[in-house]
């Protein structure tokens, strides 16, 4: 079976320095992975998304993520975080159809 | 906005009782998925359709658990005898597949069932 697993439950960072949240994926087979955020009460939101056309994929809101087949990673990163950047984030991966979210990652930002 | 939607937003219920959750997909996509989700956890998997057809429940699902999506649009989930550990937020997602891999889905914005 497939699953992701994201090494920090929780990362701190300050407003204007870049962003890491890391993913290592296990794969028996070329995977598609993603990234979904969730905001405070808000619903879960494609933040990029990985389909074997290219190793680095660029999301929304500044975020890009690199797979690396490898190391088995698929970390997302940003140059730099913005207050609005706090929120929790989730590693996911395919499997038969359907997807499988890592435990997530709460991103803080500090002023 | 023609996004997924579920119905209700919120439900309090008494354990042992039975509750069901709607869920209207966004109306091209024929995939539809159902997760629970508690607090400071990843989004579990409950079961998927194709149109009408259940393609796949998870095995960690109890039989108390049934969804039904009898003519390939809405989706029902219902739970009965509710217990305590029913408690979460229930999503639902839709999706188009493609020809390469699974497409992303489009969730809603959850039931939150709260069981006393």
């Amino acid at each position: 079976a497939q699953s992701v697993t994201q090494l920090d439950s929780h990362v701190s960072v300050s407003e204007g320095t870049p962003v890491l949240l890391r993913c290592n994926y296990s794969s028996s087979y070329s995977p598609s992975l993603f990234w979904y955020v969730q905001h405070p009460n808000k619903g879960l939101q494609l933040l990029l998304k990985y389909t074997s056309a290219a190793t680095l994929v660029k999301g929304i809101n500044g975020f890009e993520a690199e797979f690396k087949k490898s190391e088995t990673s698929f970390h997302l990163t940003k140059p730099s975080a913005h207050m609005s950047d706090a929120a929790e984030y989730f590693c996911v991966v395919s499997d038969r159809g359907k997807l499988i979210f890592g435990q997530g990652t709460e991103l803080s930002v500090k002023p | 906005d023609t996004g997924v939607s579920q119905n209700p937003r919120h439900k309090i219920t008494k354990r042992g009782q039975n509750v069901t959750f709607r869920c209207d997909p966004i109306s091209e996509h024929n995939r539809l998925y159902w997760y629970r989700q508690t607090l400071g956890q990843g989004p579990e998997f409950l079961t998927y359709f194709q149109n009408e057809a259940q393609l796949e429940k998870s095995r960690l699902l109890s039989d108390r658990f049934s969804a039904e999506r009898p003519k390939g649009s809405f989706s029902t989930l219902e739970i009965q005898r509710t217990e305590q550990g029913d408690s979460a937020m229930y999503l639902c997602a839709s999706s188009m597949p493609t020809g390469q891999g699974i497409s992303p889905l489009h969730f809603g914005n959850g039931t939150r069932l709260t069981v006393t």
